[in-house]
């Protein structure tokens, strides 16, 4: 099994709602990684973690609260988003972060849409 | 001045066509990803490089370390192949790095 998968694949939600993105990989790979991606735009990385601990959280608004419960599972809790925060949210994973040759396996998105 | 340039950044080709896009990069390196998306859609490593060169079926990738530049060529090319494909560098040095991408060229592939 190589896939990242992530759920769900298309998310609607109002400002004032609460939701979860979810990402699981089943390859043993000890870091976790979430990256937002608008339109016409390359990722831009959001959190990393390894060996379930938060490593690096690029300066990302409190709206957004990562969250690793176990080596095989990433989650990303919404809140309060605003419009602007529309975009594709991708989760990756390598064998035990981005050291010397580490290959990334992508998850296929969630394209999320505030209203 | 982008740490990952990608040429073009727009590609229009016939189906059969041999295609070449171009990523050149400023920072130090330890590998070089080739990742592929479609509309919409998620990304998928093509290839990891850190030199040489690496064929999968129609896919040719090649790495210059010195020159600083990669190069992914598409031979035959088919409909099928229309995506986004991006450049993306790992940048060298440190516990935890970090993958810097390029901007993606947009390949159109008309039958």
């Amino acid at each position: 099994d190589t896939e990242v998968t992530q759920t769900p694949k298309h998310l609607v939600m109002g400002m004032t709602n609460k939701k979860s993105l979810k990402c699981e990989q089943h390859m043993g790979h000890r870091a976790m990684y979430w990256y937002k991606q608008k339109a016409k735009k390359p990722p831009e990385l959001m959190f990393v973690y390894s060996y379930e601990k938060l490593s690096i959280n690029e300066s990302v608004p409190s709206r957004f609260s990562p969250e690793c419960p176990n080596s095989s599972l990433l989650n990303l809790h919404l809140h309060a988003l605003q419009p602007e925060d529309s975009a594709l949210y991708l989760c990756a994973s390598t064998r035990q972060g981005l050291v010397r040759n580490t290959e990334a396996f992508f998850g296929q998105g969630t394209r999320l849409t505030v209203v | 001045k982008n740490e990952v340039e990608q040429s073009p950044q727009n590609l229009t080709a016939q189906e059969g066509e041999f295609i070449t896009i171009n990523c050149s990069y400023s920072v130090g390196i330890s590998a070089l990803h080739w990742l592929q998306q479609h509309p919409g859609g998620g990304i998928v490593s093509l290839f990891m490089l850190s030199s040489g060169k690496k064929k999968h079926g129609r896919l040719i990738a090649t790495i210059n370390i010195q020159e600083k530049h990669s190069s992914l060529h598409i031979t035959a090319s088919h409909p099928r192949d229309s995506a986004v494909y991006i450049c993306a560098v790992l940048n060298y040095g440190g516990s935890q790095g970090n993958l810097i991408f390029g901007k993606g060229t947009k390949l159109s592939v008309k039958p």
